[in-house]
């Protein structure tokens, strides 16, 4: 079955741009998406198709992919930043099978 | 404002069956399509089952796949799992979001926790 794979955890200081990978074989032909989840709460979508910001998340978020590899930028990182973030696409299957990747622990202290 | 709001999780035993409710409002519940996402305690986010608008098309996760069902009643803007064969392994909180094309979710639900244990 379809992978995404992300690192485990990514620790910043305050005020320091933070970087996180999502690797998947069919990042190439299919869009990324990035959620952000605090602890007890539901996902956040902060980046879709690539490189877009929905309305209300801020501008230190971006996104960018190439070949094999999307990644979620937080310019500036805040200590509200930290969070679990979590890549997302479909497989190549053509039945919108969605994957997500293992989840990133973004340490910002 | 959107709302998607998770029922019906609660304590089941291995082998057991369990039908979650996902109530959709603020939103036309019956032009999007909807997933289901689980999270078992302290682990990641993994997708379970979309389903398209009309309820026509549906796709599940392998680890679902024979067990679960996923449907949906427009007339009342609700969401629907029916998990079956239920394993401790399910064990997870249920979110349900909704999804405008089959893109990729948008609004998430705040969850509800299936427990299955003897």
């Amino acid at each position: 079955s379809y992978e995404l794979t992300q690192p485990p955890s990514v620790s910043v200081s305050p005020g320091q741009t933070a970087r996180i990978t999502c690797s998947g074989d069919a990042l190439p032909k299919k869009y990324a998406y990035w959620y952000q989840q605090k602890s007890g709460q539901a996902p956040v979508l902060v980046i879709y198709e690539d490189s877009k910001r929905p309305s209300g998340i801020p501008e230190r978020f971006s996104g960018s992919s190439s070949g094999t590899m999307a990644t979620l930028t937080i310019s500036g990182a805040q200590v509200e930043d930290e969070a679990d973030y979590y890549c997302y696409s479909t497989d190549s299957s053509g039945n919108h099978r969605g994957v997500f990747g293992g989840g990133t622990k973004l340490t910002v202290l | 404002e959107v709302q998607l709001v998770e029922s019906g999780g609660g304590l089941v035993q291995p082998g057991g069956s369990l039908r979650l409710s996902c109530a959709a409002s603020g939103f036309t519940f019956s032009s999007y399509w909807m997933h289901w996402v689980r999270q078992a305690p302290g682990k990641g986010l993994v997708w379970v089952s979309r389903i398209n608008s009309d309820g026509s098309s549906t796709s599940y996760a392998d680890s679902v796949k024979g067990r679960f069902t996923i449907s949906r009643d427009n007339a009342k803007n609700t969401l629907y799992l029916q998990m079956n064969s239920l394993r401790a392994e399910d064990t997870a909180v249920y979110y349900c979001a909704r999804d405008i094309d089959g893109s990729y979710p948008d609004y998430w639900g705040q969850g509800t926790l299936v427990t299955v244990s003897s």
